[in-house]
């Protein structure tokens, strides 16, 4: 089936430790993005991709890292240097700009930092 | 810059009541808009979309009209159920620039409906 994978669905770390969450998919999209979302609050954009190997700060990108080097693939990496990095994270993919398009997300991960 | 304002939850209703979630939005170009919703514990699920003034979108027996005039995108649903329980999100992209499709959210309605 097509769709988008995050792994793990938890995930805990200690304080001062980096942790990269994992997002995939299978949709043949070109664009992908993340998500912050903490509790009883909307959706913040963290970065963003449009293509291989391109990505774009979103509005909240200090303490984070993304890679794209392939279609398919756009981990995120929750730096030392993010202060407050418990929430739950939303990976999500759509066509490329110049389409005006739904985005499909994935189920998430939700990172508890102590 | 861009911005979605929805009402503030929770709302409670009981099971078959008729559902209002009041979305407005501020755009400096003409945006599509959409309803997301996040059941417990998941992401989230394109509910549905309206690309210009006028636009219904429908799905599940929800509707939300997108209202130029008003700068409005009010989901509805006329008889609701316990498995509707859920936090919906109101959101907007505008028309294609360089930047792409960001989207930007509202901050979300919380739903309980109750048996």
């Amino acid at each position: 089936d097509g769709g988008i994978t995050q792994s793990p669905k938890y995930l805990f770390r200690k304080e001062g430790q980096n942790v990269t969450l994992s997002c995939e998919q299978n949709l043949n999209h070109d664009a992908m993005y993340w998500y912050r979302q903490d509790p009883g609050q909307g959706l913040r954009l963290i970065y963003y991709s449009q293509i291989v190997n391109d990505f774009q700060k979103g509005d909240i990108a200090e303490g984070y890292s993304v890679s794209r080097e392939k279609k398919e693939s756009f981990p995120l990496t929750v730096t030392s240097a993010q202060k407050n990095p418990t929430a739950f994270y939303l990976c999500a993919s759509g066509r490329r700009t110049g389409v005006i398009n739904e985005q499909y997300f994935g189920p998430g991960t939700r990172l508890t930092v102590t | 810059g861009n911005s979605v304002t929805q009402m503030e939850g929770p709302v409670t209703l009981s099971e078959e009541a008729f559902l209002t979630i009041n979305c407005t939005y501020t755009a400096t170009g003409y945006p599509s808009l959409f309803w997301y919703v996040q059941y417990p514990g998941e992401g989230l699920q394109l509910l549905l979309k309206a690309t210009k003034a006028d636009d219904k979108g429908s799905n599940k027996g929800f509707e939300a009209t997108y209202r130029k005039e008003t700068t409005s995108f009010h989901l509805e649903k006329g008889s609701v159920q316990v498995s509707d329980s859920a936090v919906y999100f109101c959101a907007l992209t505008e028309t294609p620039t360089a930047a792409g499709n960001k989207l930007t959210f509202g901050g979300g309605t919380r739903v309980l409906v109750k048996p």
